[in-house]
C-alpha cells in the first residue's frame, strides 16, 4: 500500500516569515494530493490540493508543488500569521486516502 | 445541506461492549470513508465504500465492521471494544473519482475503559 512521510513534525516561525512542509509518497498510482489544516478538537479542513497532472498551484498565501518523478510534494505558506498556527496534514490518494503524521506549526507574533 | 453528520459526539465504553457510530451525508456522494485519529497522529483509514452495497478494508480494519445499505448512511460497528480503540473517529465523503475533495464529519471521541 501507499506510505506517506511528512517532515518536519514541528515548526516554529516568526510572524511574516515563510513555512515549508514536505511530504513524500511511495505509490506512483496516487494522483491526488490534498493538504489539510486541523485546529485542536476540530475536523480536518482542506486548504489546498493538487492533481498529478499539475506541478504547482497557488491560492493567495498558500502554494503546493508536486514532483511526480521524485514522488514528493510540498506546502508553502508565505507571510505567516498567528491564525496559521495549527496542525497540517498531507495526504496521497487514488480512491483511498493515506495521510502523513502531521506538522504542528506555531507562528510566533 | 447539513453535509456529513456523525453521532454520537462523545462516548465512553467498557471493555467488551459494542456500539455503532453513525455517519450520514446529504450530498449524494458515492464514496464514504471511516478514519481513526490517535493523539498526535494522522488519520488512518478503517473502511471505505465506493457505493451502496460495496465496502472494502482500509489500513486498520481489525475490530470493526461496516455496512452501506443506502447512499446516505455508512455506520461503523465496534464489536468487543478494547482500550486500543480509544480514538477520535471521523467519517468523510467524496462525490466521485474525478471530484476528490473530502468532506469530513465533526468526529466522535470514543474512550474505552
Amino acid at each position: 500500500g501507499e506510505n506517506v512521510e511528512q517532515h518536519p513534525s514541528t515548526l516554529s516561525v516568526q510572524e511574516g516569515d515563510s513555512a515549508v512542509i514536505k511530504c513524500t509518497y511511495s505509490d506512483s498510482a496516487s494522483n491526488y494530493f490534498p493538504w489539510y489544516k486541523q485546529e485542536l478538537g476540530k475536523r480536518p479542513q482542506l486548504i489546498i490540493d493538487i492533481r498529478s497532472n499539475v506541478g504547482e498551484k497557488k491560492d493567495q498565501r498558500i502554494a503546493v508543488t508536486l514532483n511526480k518523478t521524485a514522488k514528493h510534494f510540498s506546502l508553502h505558506i508565505t507571510e505567516t500569521q498567528p491564525e496559521d498556527s495549527a496542525v497540517y496534514f498531507c495526504a496521497a490518494s487514488n480512491n483511498q486516502f493515506y495521510f502523513g503524521t502531521g506538522t504542528s506549526l506555531t507562528v510566533i507574533p | 445541506n447539513a453535509g456529513v453528520t456523525q453521532t454520537p459526539k462523545f462516548r465512553i465504553l467498557k471493555i467488551g461492549q459494542s456500539m455503532t457510530l453513525q455517519c450520514t451525508q446529504d450530498m449524494n456522494h458515492n464514496y464514504m470513508y471511516w478514519y481513526r485519529q490517535d493523539p498526535g497522529m494522522g488519520l488512518k483509514l478503517i473502511y471505505y465504500s465506493v457505493g451502496a452495497g460495496i465496502t472494502d478494508k482500509g489500513e486498520v480494519p481489525n475490530g470493526y465492521n461496516v455496512s452501506r445499505s443506502t447512499t446516505e448512511d455508512f455506520p461503523l460497528r465496534l464489536e468487543l471494544a478494547a482500550p486500543s480503540q480509544t480514538s477520535v473517529y471521523f467519517c468523510a465523503s467524496v462525490l466521485g473519482v474525478s471530484y476528490n475533495e473530502q468532506f469530513f464529519g465533526p468526529g466522535t471521541r470514543l474512550t474505552v475503559l
